[in-house]
């Protein structure tokens, strides 16, 4: 049972536009999302994150969104660049547990 | 900078051969995760450990086993390899109790190839 789903494997973006990952979830137990970015041949990377007592949480040109009551987030991206090109993973985890879940992942391509 | 580094970028097995995926962490962290990432699956948690000696299973756990003996170090081993073991394996460490509960730092990866 996926409990986070992102239901795009592949999204391709022109250099300077916005890209959009979204991310739904399952478990309403969950209460912290964080989104990881991966290279080829390396480990993920932590980008950013967001505690379910905020809507929206910003750093630099990347911003996420979370709405609760449909159990959705959405990483922003702005404006894209083609270093910004790589596989980019959902997270989620409850409070009191160490674990995190990770979504299937979304291929970001930024084409110059 | 937090270190997590793997004992082999790039291995191949043979079916039925134990291996061992060692991963060492330089930064005191409580915890250690190891995962799986497979096209279209994503990451997936084999096992964690968020203490010396102590383990947790994770979503995926048959077929492995892990040993933490030290506070740094933390082997997954495949006692018998098997060809649905082909995978990207990762490891990742992280603090208990944080703020920023969830944020794990990842290792390079071991690719591994059972024939």
């Amino acid at each position: 049972d996926q409990q986070v789903k992102q239901n795009s494997p592949s999204l391709s973006v022109q250099e300077g536009r916005i890209s959009i990952l979204n991310c739904d979830y399952t478990n309403s137990m969950f209460d912290y999302f964080l989104w990881y970015k991966k290279y080829p041949a390396e480990g993920p990377t932590f980008l950013i994150s967001i505690s379910s007592i905020k809507d929206k949480n910003e750093d630099g040109r990347f911003t996420v969104f979370l709405n609760k009551s449909a159990k959705h987030l959405s990483l922003h991206i702005v404006p894209s660049q083609p270093g910004d090109s790589a596989v980019y993973f959902c997270a989620a985890s409850e409070e009191g547990y160490q674990k995190v879940t990770f979504g299937t992942g979304t291929k970001l391509q930024v084409i110059p | 900078d937090v270190k997590v580094t793997q004992s082999s970028r790039y291995l191949v097995k043979r079916t039925g051969e134990k291996v061992f995926l060692e991963c060492v962490q330089d930064m005191d962290h409580e915890n250690m995760f190891w995962y799986r990432q497979d096209p279209g699956l994503g990451l997936r948690l084999i096992y964690f450990s968020y203490d010396v000696k102590m383990k947790e299973k994770g979503d995926i756990p048959e077929g492995y086993s892990v040993s933490r003996e030290k506070k740094e170090r933390f082997s997954l081993i495949l006692e018998s390899a098997s060809t649905n073991q082909t995978s990207m394996y990762l490891c990742a460490s992280s603090f208990a109790n944080s703020a920023n509960l969830g944020t794990q730092y990842f290792g390079p990866g071991t690719r591994l190839t059972v024939l």
